[in-house]
C-alpha cells in the first residue's frame, strides 16, 4: 500500500467549477508538497506546508496533521489548470519525497 | 537564474547499454535527489546526495548509482539496461539545512525521457 493515497484519480471539470483534491498519507511527516505537472514532465511546486492553510491566486492548500490529511481546492477553475496534481510527503524520519499517483484534471470551457 | 538543468532532454538506448544523466541545481543549492517516473505513475524516489555523499537510497537495484560534484552538480549512471527503466527521469534541487526554514522546498529540472527498445 502506498504510503500517499490521492483522490480523485481523474477529474474534469467545467470552467468555473470549484475544485477539490485530496491526499491521506500514512506516516509521520516534516513537510507535504502539492505539485503540478503537465503533459511533457516539467513538475512545478505550488505549495510546501506543515501546518495549516495556504493561499496562492486561486489555489488553497490545508492541511490537517492529526488526520493525516491535505486538501488542494482550485476557486474559478479554468482549462489552463487542466494538469496533473501530485501529492508528496517528507517523512520526518529521511530525506525523500513520497509521492502519491497524482490527479488527473480536466477543465472545459 | 537558470533553475535546475537537466541532460539530455531525450535518449534513446537498447537493451544491456549504460546511460549517463547529468544535473545541475538551482544557484545556491547543495542537495540533489533523483526520482524515476514510469508513465501514468508519480516519481519514485531513487537517490539523495548532499557533500557528493549518497545520504539516502530508495529501493533500486546497484544498477543505478550515481555521483556529485564538488560544484554540486550530479550524474545518475545506469548498467545494465532493461525495459523497464524506460521512464521519465527527475532531478530535484534543494538549499539542504543551509536554507533555513525553506529546506524542504524542492526544485524540479524538465526530467530527462529515457526509452529503452
Amino acid at each position: 500500500k502506498n504510503e500517499v493515497e490521492q483522490s480523485p484519480q481523474n477529474l474534469t471539470a467545467q470552467e468555473g467549477e470549484f475544485i477539490t483534491i485530496n491526499c491521506s498519507y500514512s506516516v509521520g511527516i516534516s513537510a507535504l508538497h502539492w505539485l503540478q505537472q503537465h503533459p511533457g514532465g516539467g513538475i512545478v511546486s505550488l505549495f510546501m506546508l506543515s501546518s495549516g492553510k495556504k493561499k496562492h491566486g486561486r489555489l488553497i492548500a490545508t492541511i490537517n496533521i492529526q488526520e493525516k490529511h491535505s486538501s488542494l481546492h482550485i476557486t474559478a477553475s479554468h482549462p489552463r489548470d487542466s494538469a496533473v496534481y501530485i501529492c508528496a510527503v517528507r517523512s520526518s524520519s529521511g530525506y525523500a519525497l513520497n509521492f502519491g499517483k497524482g490527479t488527473s484534471l480536466l477543465v472545459t470551457p | 537564474d537558470a533553475g535546475v538543468t537537466q541532460s539530455p532532454t531525450h535518449l534513446i538506448k537498447t537493451r544491456g547499454q549504460q546511460v549517463t544523466l547529468r544535473c545541475s541545481p538551482k544557484s545556491g543549492h547543495d542537495t540533489v535527489s533523483w526520482y524515476q517516473q514510469a508513465l501514468g505513475q508519480g516519481p519514485q524516489f531513487i537517490f539523495q546526495y548532499y557533500e557528493e555523499e549518497e545520504r539516502q537510497r530508495g529501493n533500486f537495484p546497484d544498477r543505478f548509482s550515481g555521483h556529485q560534484f564538488p560544484n554540486y552538480s550530479s550524474e545518475l549512471n545506469v548498467n545494465a539496461l532493461l525495459l523497464g527503466d524506460s521512464a521519465l527521469y527527475l532531478c530535484a534541487s534543494l538549499p539542504g539545512l543551509a536554507g533555513g526554514l525553506n529546506y524542504n522546498e524542492q526544485f524540479f529540472g524538465p526530467g530527462t525521457r529515457l526509452t529503452v527498445l
